[in-house]
């Protein structure tokens, strides 16, 4: 079965800088889609992007997709503490009945102020 | 509009007893998910339920785990004779018809002792 897989597995940066996630996924897809965790917390949407579409932004998230490569970035502009979280890739595999979403293992990002 | 709701947050359960997970879905949502986090892990899909129907249960242990979503009331995740191995963090999405974007409840973690 395909799964979203990020890398790196964790990734430590200082507040200001930039960080950029990679989910590298394996079969066809509708959609992928890009989550936020904290620490102990449910996950939020942050960003959903098409297969027909290349790039999206939303505020400081900017995320690519290359169907060809079947991978995805996410980057985070001008990091701030408060982005410290897991981040998860999701995509979406349509089966009979309706979508199934797949997850990957996750990014670490810690911002240090 | 409130989002999607569980309850308990926290649940802790010896071994051999049963546990009980709720799940509200946003106000209008019929597709619910459930899928459970191990420490340090991705989000593992477990079952997709619609009204009264399983629609996808490939994710759920053939065994002691058992999931539905009535035409009234919530979605119910049910693990019986828990083992230590359950332990873990169990996650809700709710989708609407388009069923694109999922929106997650905040968790119930199960502790069993």
């Amino acid at each position: 079965s395909q799964q979203g897989e990020e890398d790196p597995q964790a990734l430590s940066i200082q507040e200001g800088e930039n960080a950029t996630m990679n989910c590298s996924y394996k079969t066809s897809i509708n959609n992928l889609q890009w989550y936020r965790q904290n620490s102990g917390r449910g996950l939020v949407h942050l960003i959903l992007i098409r297969s027909n579409e290349r790039e999206k932004h939303s505020g400081r998230l900017r995320v690519t997709l290359d169907t060809s490569k079947k991978s995805s970035s996410l980057l985070i502009t001008a990091s701030r503490a408060a982005d410290t979280a897991s981040y998860f890739c999701a995509t979406d595999q349509l089966n009979t009945g309706g979508f199934k979403t797949i997850f990957g293992a996750g990014t670490r990002l810690f911002v240090k102020a | 509009n409130a989002g999607v709701m569980q309850n308990p947050r926290h649940l802790v359960r010896r071994r051999g007893q049963e546990a009980r997970l709720r799940c509200s879905p946003m106000k209008g949502h019929s597709h619910v998910y459930w899928y459970r986090q191990l420490p340090e892990e991705g989000l593992k899909f477990m079952v997709y339920l619609q009204k009264e129907n399983i629609i996808d249960e490939s994710g759920m242990p053939k065994e002691r785990f058992s999931a539905e979503f009535p035409k009234e009331g919530p979605s119910i995740l049910r693990i019986q004779q828990v083992v230590r191995g359950d332990s873990a963090a169990y996650f809700c999405a709710s989708a609407g018809t388009e069923q694109e974007t999922q929106y997650f409840g905040p968790g119930t973690r199960l502790l069993v002792l």
